[in-house]
């Protein structure tokens, strides 16, 4: 299963809402996650299954979707939200990533 | 805390093989499944492999099938990746990945810091 993410990169404000679309090659019913990635660290989960919000992590990102499109709501960003986003698909094994949207400071 | 650390990464020649392992602390390791996940130099990640929390079932990318093999020692509470004739574009960060409150569809909850693999010659 393909994921394609829209835009490959963004740049914004502190104080902006961004969203990122995420799109699967055939339906993935909920089965979606998506990450965050600062340079030089691991991921860090964000959000599993299409919408639910991982422990820990600010309400101001959500998720949405389902089958093939999703995304990535960032309602106001904040200076920690810069880095590189990737969602990945969980239906069916083996398991891909997309190509990830960076979000870099305007 | 839940922690995971990967080891035994390294600069290897072209078709020789190598061993990481991901020590596992403050949580029921043969509870869980377990990832590789790599990242190439300047890329995206790319899953690797996967293996259940007995051993039993374990799933590989194609780009690996064949070279590299996912296995897990519970009483040493240890997760290995076996990579042999590697290549070229092996080359990448690994990080080990701990299956989300044992639900293989939510994603990954734990990850390890990585350790970089350099095959070159």
């Amino acid at each position: 299963i393909q994921l394609t993410q829209s835009p490959s990169s963004l740049s914004a404000s502190v104080g902006d809402r961004v969203t990122i679309t995420c799109r699967a090659s055939q339906g993935i019913s909920s089965y979606l996650a998506w990450y965050q990635q600062k340079p030089g660290k691991a991921p860090k989960l964000l959000i599993y299954a299409a919408s639910t919000l991982q422990s820990g992590v600010p309400s101001r990102f959500s998720g949405s979707g389902s089958g093939t499109d999703f995304t990535l709501t960032i309602s106001s960003l904040q200076p920690e939200d810069f880095a590189t986003y990737y969602c990945q698909q969980l239906n069916s094994y083996p398991l891909t990533f997309g190509p990830g949207t960076k979000v870099d400071i305007k | 805390q839940v922690q995971l650390v990967e080891s035994g990464g390294g600069v290897v020649q072209p078709g020789r093989s190598l061993r990481l392992s991901c020590a596992a602390s403050e949580f029921s390791f043969g509870d869980y499944g377990m990832h590789w996940v790599r990242q190439a130099p300047g890329k995206g990640l790319e899953w690797v492999a996967v293996i259940s929390h007995d051993g039993s079932s374990k799933y590989y990318a194609d780009s690996v099938k064949g070279r590299l093999t996912i296995s897990r020692d519970t009483s040493k509470n240890t997760l290995y990746l076996q990579m042999d004739s590697l290549r070229a574009e092996d080359t990448a960060v690994y990080y080990c990945a701990r299956v989300h409150s044992t639900y293989y569809y939510y994603g990954m909850d734990v990850w390890g810091q990585g350790t970089t693999v350099t095959v070159s010659s």
